[in-house]
């Protein structure tokens, strides 16, 4: 059974840093990695899909890797703003349609 | 705004009540989900309806029950809840049944069950 880990669970950090949340996932066998924003009291937003054949996505100051042998993906955040701050859920892409998720990382950008 | 909308945004519903909650999306999907989060906990996928047939019971207790009217609408019927089942509850659409598809989600709906 596909278990996903994010470290950490909460990040603060001050406005400008330049940031990575982690996302580690027991079954390499995955179809693709997604990272998601969850804003309080809100749902979810896709941020960035990796395909299982790929090593990284980009948009705009996001960066997302994945490394399938290692079993681990890495959200790149540049220039942090306030308006960063949410929490950030990875999910691996089983077979046909299961998203796993981990419990997501809280990251909190100071002005 | 994601094209997801969810009824009621907020729910207390005692243990022998019967509820409801409502997702409709306007996106011209033909696959819809239910998932749910609880504190501490990660999301869970619950169903999986594609072209309003469900395709997925993820061993869900019996008091939540899905409804697929049609494929822009979804119902999750409640009866005889616990505490524990205390949570948010979201709804997804995506344009097919696939994991490299996007799903796309709506605001979720917090129950509280007293």
């Amino acid at each position: 059974k596909q278990e996903v880990t994010q470290i950490p669970a909460a990040l603060s950090v001050p406005e400008g840093e330049n940031l990575v949340l982690n996302c580690s996932f027991t079954d390499s066998a995955i179809y693709n990695l997604q990272w998601f924003r969850q804003d309080p009291g809100k749902g979810l937003t896709s941020l960035l899909l990796i395909q299982s054949s790929q090593r990284e996505q980009t948009s705009g100051r996001l960066n997302a890797s994945l490394d399938k042998s290692s079993g681990r993906s890495t959200l790149y955040i540049a220039a942090s703003q306030p308006g960063d701050s949410a929490t950030y859920l990875c999910a691996s892409g089983g077979s046909n349609y299961k998203l796993t998720f981990g419990k997501g990382t809280l990251l909190t950008v100071n002005p | 705004e994601t094209g997801v909308t969810q009824t009621p945004r907020h729910l207390v519903m005692g243990m022998t009540n019967k509820k409801s909650l409502k997702c409709e999306q306007h996106l011209g999907h033909n696959a819809m989900y239910w998932y749910k989060q609880s504190a501490k906990k990660p999301l869970e996928l619950m169903f999986v309806y594609s072209l309003e047939e469900r395709v997925e019971n993820n061993s869900v207790p019996s008091r939540f029950s899905p409804e697929c009217p049609n494929s822009s609408h979804l119902f999750l019927h409640l009866h005889t809840l616990q505490p524990e089942d205390s949570a948010l509850y979201l709804c997804a659409s995506s344009q097919d049944q696939g994991v490299e598809e996007t799903q796309y989600f709506g605001p979720g709906t917090r129950l509280l069950v007293l």
